[in-house]
């Protein structure tokens, strides 16, 4: 079972920030997050991922929170192409496992 | 962009056909994997792969069977297809001994009627 739980949905206005949050309250020490979208069906895209400091790339920014129970994932300025299912996924970092969950919807509108 | 690929991305077969779903990377990844998605419900693991005569089953029962004879190719055989069948089947690998990133393909959607 996926050991996170995120909204089943979420909208946003082109252009501005989307914030999808992440519970994963029963995180280990040695787990990391990981983001991965999947637009319409086509195959899953990484996107981020972080163990207990906030990251950055080009695409997005995960915020950990201290205690590491929860985390964000922000899209700073989301465009119609980021309609897509986003997965929050918890993995140790000695497997290559991914058990996805059911994902967060985010629909952004114009 | 990744450079691994599904073929066919569309397959509509009769009952108790024999089919292979086709998986090729060209990055050179030792490890790939296969996971199965119906429609609007998550992905699951199905089988996997750590290099060339490798094979181990998912996390989900799965009545495919997948060989390894090359590092680039992972096909999927399914012996006699069944309406149960009917799902999307995503190919994906990654390099290394600690991989941060899955690279997937863009899956074939499979209907058996």
């Amino acid at each position: 079972d996926a050991k996170t739980t995120q909204p089943p949905s979420m909208d946003c206005a082109e252009g501005r920030a989307a914030n999808l949050p992440c519970n994963h309250s029963t995180i280990s020490g040695n787990e990391y997050v990981y983001w991965y979208r999947q637009i319409h069906s086509q195959g899953p895209q990484y996107i981020i991922h972080g163990l207990k400091n906030n990251e950055t790339n080009e695409m997005a920014s995960l915020i950990i929170t201290e205690d590491r129970k929860s985390s964000t994932l922000i899209l700073p300025h989301a465009t119609l192409r980021d309609t897509a299912v986003y997965y929050c996924i918890v993995r140790e970092h000695n497997t290559d496992k991914l058990i996805f969950g059911t994902g967060t919807r985010l629909q952004v509108f114009p | 962009e990744a450079d691994i690929y599904q073929t066919p991305r569309y397959l509509v077969i009769g009952t108790g056909k024999k089919i292979t779903l086709e998986c090729s990377q060209t990055m050179g990844h030792d490890k790939m994997y296969w996971y199965q998605q119906d429609p609007g419900m998550e992905l699951h693991l199905i089988h996997y792969s750590y290099g060339v005569n490798s094979t181990e089953k998912g996390d989900l029962s799965s009545e495919s069977t997948v060989s390894r004879i090359r590092t680039e190719h992972f096909p999927l055989t399914l012996e006699s297809a069944r309406p149960s069948h009917t799902s999307q089947y995503l190919c994906a690998s990654s390099e290394g001994a600690v991989a941060y990133e899955q690279y997937f393909g863009p899956g074939t959607r499979l209907t058996v009627t």
